[in-house]
């Protein structure tokens, strides 16, 4: 059975950092490509993120571009986002996503985990 | 990048069917057929319904059907079931540094 597991949600002050983890179990992790979305409380998803299974591919969504890195451990089996810069419109429960194998989408989800970013 | 355009709530009665619009641009939906729906209950995460415009993961009824003309996609609903209550949110692989977006979702009741 699939799974991902995401974790290392909190409150953070505006400015501040925060490391979220994404464990994945019950496939090859090293074979697929993974995302990061997010959805702020009461709002539509938002994609933030994308690296290739290798790691040598990546993208950001404008909004996050410059402050967030995305990064992942094959042999840990974990997804990764450092997220730096924090700002109040970055509150929201942040998702990570396994890319479907037909690709362009996202066919396995994580329950989230939230941030918050107030003083 | 612009979210996708999808009307905020659709409503019907059980049994009836009802479609959903996602609206683009050349530029997203109607330049790719990457075209995915996903299901939201509250409180849950996503679940993707139809990839690829029209096909359905295994698992998900076929009551659930996907299309697409020019720069907008439909997900349709036939035979509405209480369950089918939730958030539907489209999302396409568009021509824009930031390669994915999503739409701006729509609320289905069940009446």
């Amino acid at each position: 059975e699939v799974q991902l597991v995401e974790s290392g949600g909190g409150l953070v002050q505006p400015g501040g950092s925060l490391r979220l983890s994404c464990a994945a179990s019950g496939f090859t992790f090293s074979s697929y490509e993974m995302h990061w979305v997010r959805q702020a409380p009461g709002k539509g998803l938002e994609w933030v993120s994308y690296i290739d299974s290798s790691g040598n591919t990546i993208y950001y969504a404008d909004s996050v571009r410059g402050r967030f890195t995305i990064s992942r451990d094959n042999a840990k089996n974990s997804l990764y986002l450092q997220m730096n810069s924090l700002r109040a419109e970055d509150t929201a429960v942040y998702y990570c996503a396994r890319e479907g194998g037909n690709g362009y989408n996202f066919d396995y989800w994580g329950q989230g985990t939230l941030v918050t970013v107030s003083s | 990048q612009s979210a996708l355009t999808q009307p905020a709530s659709v409503s019907g009665s059980p049994g009836q069917s009802i479609t959903i619009s996602c609206t683009g641009t050349s530029s997203d939906v109607g330049g790719y057929n990457h075209v995915s729906w996903y299901q939201q209950h509250p409180g849950k995460a996503p679940k993707l319904m139809i990839y690829g415009v029209s096909n359905r993961p295994s698992g998900v009824p076929d009551r659930f059907s996907g299309s697409k003309s020019g720069n907008s996609a439909s997900l349709t609903i036939s035979g509405l079931q209480a369950e089918d209550e939730a958030d539907y949110s489209c999302s396409s692989y568009t021509s824009s540094r930031s390669p994915y977006v999503f739409g701006t979702g729509t609320k289905v009741t069940v009446l």
